[in-house]
């Protein structure tokens, strides 16, 4: 049972380089989201997504596209790497919402952006 | 905006102890509220979730409470283990987003053998 899967572990970029993070669910989730964590900010929100074809921002959105084509996947794209977007990424996913169900995390990417 | 603080925000005991963790969020408008445990290195791990209507929650040595009119949760760990050892956050639902959880920033608990 493989819950939530996130690719890659760890990551170096240079500034101004593009990459994405996967993430992929095999729990039929419909809600995905993506967070950073950062010593002393805690969790912040970056997108979310409440089924396929549906995303929105959350908190700190900036510098980062979502896009959910099918109910598995949700993957985070970089399109211009920046060192502030150094941070671990986590993606995480619940049945229905939130606020209704038991999150899962994935185990995080480690990105440094240098 | 809702805003959850933890504490303390670290804490250390020996082996065998009874202890409490505690949250505070500044919005009683809550859907849930969830505790997790993080170890080093790794992802989350959802530990407890209480919904609003809820006041408490067991599994195993762990009992959660809630106290919505006070914007209160406590976490309570019975014969504490060094493999209980790790962060343990709280976050809520609600208080103004559907869809969006505020974490507090956690309590790194150290259980000595």
């Amino acid at each position: 049972n493989a819950g939530v899967t996130q690719t890659p572990k760890f990551q170096v970029l240079k500034t101004g380089q593009s990459m994405t993070l996967q993430c992929a669910q095999d729990m039929n989730h419909e809600y995905m989201s993506w967070y950073r964590q950062d010593p002393g900010m805690g969790l912040r929100l970056i997108h979310y997504s409440v089924g396929a074809g549906i995303t929105d921002q959350g908190e700190v959105p900036n510098g980062y596209n979502v896009s959910r084509s099918t109910t598995e996947d949700f993957p985070l794209r970089l399109l211009s790497a920046a060192p502030s977007q150094t941070s671990v990424y986590f993606c995480a996913s619940s049945w229905d919402s939130p606020n209704t169900g038991e999150l899962f995390f994935g185990e995080g990417s480690r990105l440094t952006v240098l | 905006k809702q805003e959850v603080t933890q504490i303390p925000a670290a804490l250390s005991v020996p082996e065998g102890e009874n202890l409490v963790l505690n949250c505070s969020f500044t919005d009683s408008a809550i859907y849930n509220l969830q505790w997790f445990r993080q170890d080093p290195g790794k992802g989350l791990t959802s530990l407890l979730l209480i919904q609003s209507s809820q006041r408490e929650q067991t599994s195993g040595r762990l009992n959660a409470s809630l106290d919505k009119s006070s914007g209160r949760s406590t976490l309570y760990i019975a014969a504490s283990q060094p493999g209980d050892s790790a962060t343990y956050l709280c976050a809520v639902g609600g208080g103004g987003s559907n869809y969006k959880l505020t974490f507090g920033k956690g309590t790194l608990l150290t259980v000595n053998p």
